[in-house]
């Protein structure tokens, strides 16, 4: 059972560009989250998604960001005309959504460097 | 904002020493989870509590909750050179599916 699946690992973007991070949710996971860390700091929530849904984007940066998590494939985190503060790790996390608490399981992160 | 702050920030200690780490929390919650981070890499659940428990284990990790106090505590006994790492405590609050993260603390374990 795979666990939560985040490609790219590391990215390297200059300033301006495009950054897409994509994540596959654990297997029967219906809900995905994007958290950012910045050097040597915590994780800060971003957005929380089920399929075709945006349940809570109160973390998300109101410029340059988005996510989506379609009916199908990744759900995908979206930074565009990226600048030097967007550098950080970005990880996502996947549940069951059923409203009992369950675990939530992170993925190994993308490191975005911005040149 | 954050819900949960750590202390120590910073501990440092020898192999085979026990290591205990504190967060404290803000609001009422369904359960409280443990994670550990290795530099440069994702995280790693260790174990997770419901506001119902007080103290659970998991071979040398031992947690209590108090949510009188809003707080918790991670304890790792024995700890090995392998043990070195941030723990990061995050919170469930009710009626939410969105997990909020302490500061953490980084752990290091001289052998």
């Amino acid at each position: 059972n795979a666990g939560v699946m985040q490609n790219p690992r590391h990215l390297v973007r200059r300033r301006g560009q495009e950054a897409r991070l994509r994540c596959s949710p654990m297997k029967g996971h219906s809900h995905v989250y994007w958290y950012r860390q910045l050097p040597e700091e915590g994780l800060k929530f971003m957005v929380y998604l089920q399929k075709e849904n945006i349940i809570d984007e109160s973390g998300m940066p109101k410029e340059r960001f988005s996510a989506e998590f379609p009916k199908e494939g990744p759900s995908i985190l979206r930074i565009q005309q990226v600048v030097r503060g967007d550098s950080a790790a970005y990880f996502c996390a996947s549940s069951l959504g059923d409203g009992s608490g369950n675990t939530i399981y992170f993925g190994e992160g993308s490191w975005l460097t911005v040149v | 904002s954050q819900q949960g702050e750590e202390d120590p920030q910073a501990l440092s200690i020898q192999e085979g020493e026990n290591a205990t780490m504190n967060c404290s929390y803000k609001t009422s919650i369904n359960n409280l989870q443990w994670y550990r981070q290795n530099s440069g890499r994702g995280l790693v659940h260790l174990i997770l509590i419901r506001s119902n428990e007080r103290e659970k284990h998991s071979g040398r990790l031992r947690v209590t909750l108090d949510t009188s106090k809003k707080s918790s505590s991670l304890l790792i006994t024995a700890s090995r050179a392998a043990d070195t790492a941030s723990y990061f405590c995050a919170t469930l609050p009710y009626n939410t599916d969105k997990l909020i993260f302490g500061t953490g603390t980084r752990l290091q374990v001289f052998p």
